[in-house]
């Protein structure tokens, strides 16, 4: 059973930069089956995807956050990193790390997710 | 991108009724359509994928429909664990994935 768990700080100070981890249990990110992903919602409101990352390192951003957000993987220890620059109060939600198949009968299905981390951004 | 249209925002239900909620795509998404359920201060749940397939340990209670681009959420007969908020979301043209806004389900 394919585990994702989330973490970081729950606080951040407007105009620093969030840290963000996803380990994985249950499975290797180096497979090629599979895009990890982060998704986030703030209070109340709906989920916005944020990007993946690929085994061979390829990522993809969504354009509306493309320019303040980088994701990474770190192999040997089996988990992705999300960081996010310039913050403000607007990104305050709660995080959350998946999994998305790459095998061809269920491309783009989004089949796993960690429990997500609420990230408040304040001075 | 693909807009993705659920309607209505909050249906009221009471237990044991049949609850019905929609998706609309902005434009052809094939059959490639999940549902997801979240409770409170939980993850969204997989439920509906494949516009039709439940995902394991769903109760058969709960189906899903398409026709073109408008999809169905069906929950035939409603029980206390069912009311939450509801999402669909396509993965037919992606990047991105988008996600419908959300259908609160209460009990009325």
């Amino acid at each position: 059973q394919v585990q994702l768990q989330e973490s970081g700080p729950g606080l951040v100070k407007p105009s620093q930069t969030l840290s963000l981890t996803c380990t994985v249990s249950g499975g290797s990110i180096t497979s090629g089956d599979y895009y990890w992903s982060w998704i986030r919602q703030p209070p109340g409101k709906g989920l916005e995807w944020i990007g993946y990352i690929y085994f061979s390192g390829d990522t993809y951003y969504n354009p509306s956050l493309k320019s303040r957000v980088s994701i990474s993987m770190d192999t040997s220890k089996n988990l992705f990193s999300l960081n996010v620059n310039s913050l403000t109060a607007a990104d305050t939600a709660v995080y959350y790390c998946a999994r998305v198949s790459g095998s061809s009968s269920f491309y783009g299905l989004i089949d796993y997710w960690g429990q997500g981390t609420l990230v408040t951004v304040s001075s | 991108d693909i807009v993705m249209t659920q309607s209505p925002a909050t249906l009221s239900v009471s237990p044991g009724e049949r609850a019905t909620l929609s998706c609309r795509a902005s434009q052809s998404v094939s059959s490639n359509l999940a549902w997801y359920q979240q409770k409170p201060g939980q993850a969204p749940r997989l439920l509906i994928y494949g516009a039709s397939t439940r995902a394991t340990g769903i109760p058969a209670r709960f189906s899903g429909s398409a026709s073109g681009t408008e999809f169905t959420l069906t929950i035939s007969s409603l029980q206390s664990e069912d009311f939450a908020v509801y999402y669909c979301q396509q993965y037919n043209n992606w990047p991105p994935f988008t996600f419908g806004q959300g259908t609160k389900l209460e009990i009325k």
